[in-house]
């Protein structure tokens, strides 16, 4: 059973401490997505990266957040140092493009990230 | 004014009721519109998807897109408590479904009970 994994599911930390948080694309997929989900903004995506290459970070606060992608079963979001502002859940997604086939994204179970 | 808008709720029906939910949107190059249901701690997971305008039915489930208003529903028959999520609308150009992924905007999503 094919699944993004992530890793912390949750993560307690003080302002000001790095945060890493990991995931894992599901074998094949190419093109893997982090998204930030809070209440006030709902879902919104921070970066992705088609064959390990990143294709758009618009949507990440630079001076802080960092997203890498080391090989193509793992990427990474770092956050340093962290503000309360990030408290939120913190979702991977992957998927592949295939031509005439609707861009569906699988998405990992999240990492809830509160920042004291 | 966010690209795509969506009633947060809470949204509270009766077992077996029948369900509307609604997004609007204002991006008129958008072509492809999906549905994703997310559980309570869980990930979004696509639900449906329709291209350009017109309906598409799946089970219990219908999908509308009307282009000309700027309006997609998708509507539950039969409502059960295993349908309790929330529902979040997302959209996307033409490219996305092609050779490449552009970005899928996501609506904030509407929080769905069902009532035994």
């Amino acid at each position: 059973d094919a699944r993004v994994t992530q890793t912390p599911r949750h993560k307690v930390t003080e302002m000001g401490q790095e945060v890493t948080m990991r995931c894992q694309p599901i074998l094949g997929h190419n093109t893997v997505f982090w998204y930030r989900q809070t209440m006030m903004q709902g879902l919104e995506l921070l970066a992705y990266f088609r064959n390990r290459a990143p294709l758009d970070d618009s949507g990440m606060p630079k001076d802080r957040f960092s997203a890498e992608m080391p090989d193509a079963t793992l990427a990474t979001l770092k956050i340093q140092p962290s503000e309360p502002r990030d408290s939120a859940v913190y979702f991977c997604a992957s998927g592949t493009p295939l031509a005439g086939v609707v861009n569906e994204q699988f998405f990992g179970p999240g990492t809830r990230l509160t920042v004291l | 004014q966010k690209e795509v808008e969506q009633d947060p709720g809470p949204l509270s029906v009766p077992e077996g009721a029948i369900v509307s939910l609604n997004c609007t949107y204002s991006n008129s190059a958008f072509q492809y519109f999906m549905w994703y249901r997310q559980y309570s701690r869980k990930g979004p997971e696509l639900l449906m998807y329709t291209y350009s305008s017109g309906n598409k039915e799946d089970g219990r489930f219908t999908a509308q897109v009307d282009k000309s208003s700027k309006y997609i529903s998708l509507f539950i028959r039969d409502s059960q408590p295993s349908d309790s999520a929330t529902y979040l609308c997302a959209m996307s150009n033409e490219g996305a479904m092609k050779t490449s992924y552009d970005k899928v905007i996501f609506g904030p999503g509407t929080s769905l009970s069902v009532i035994p």
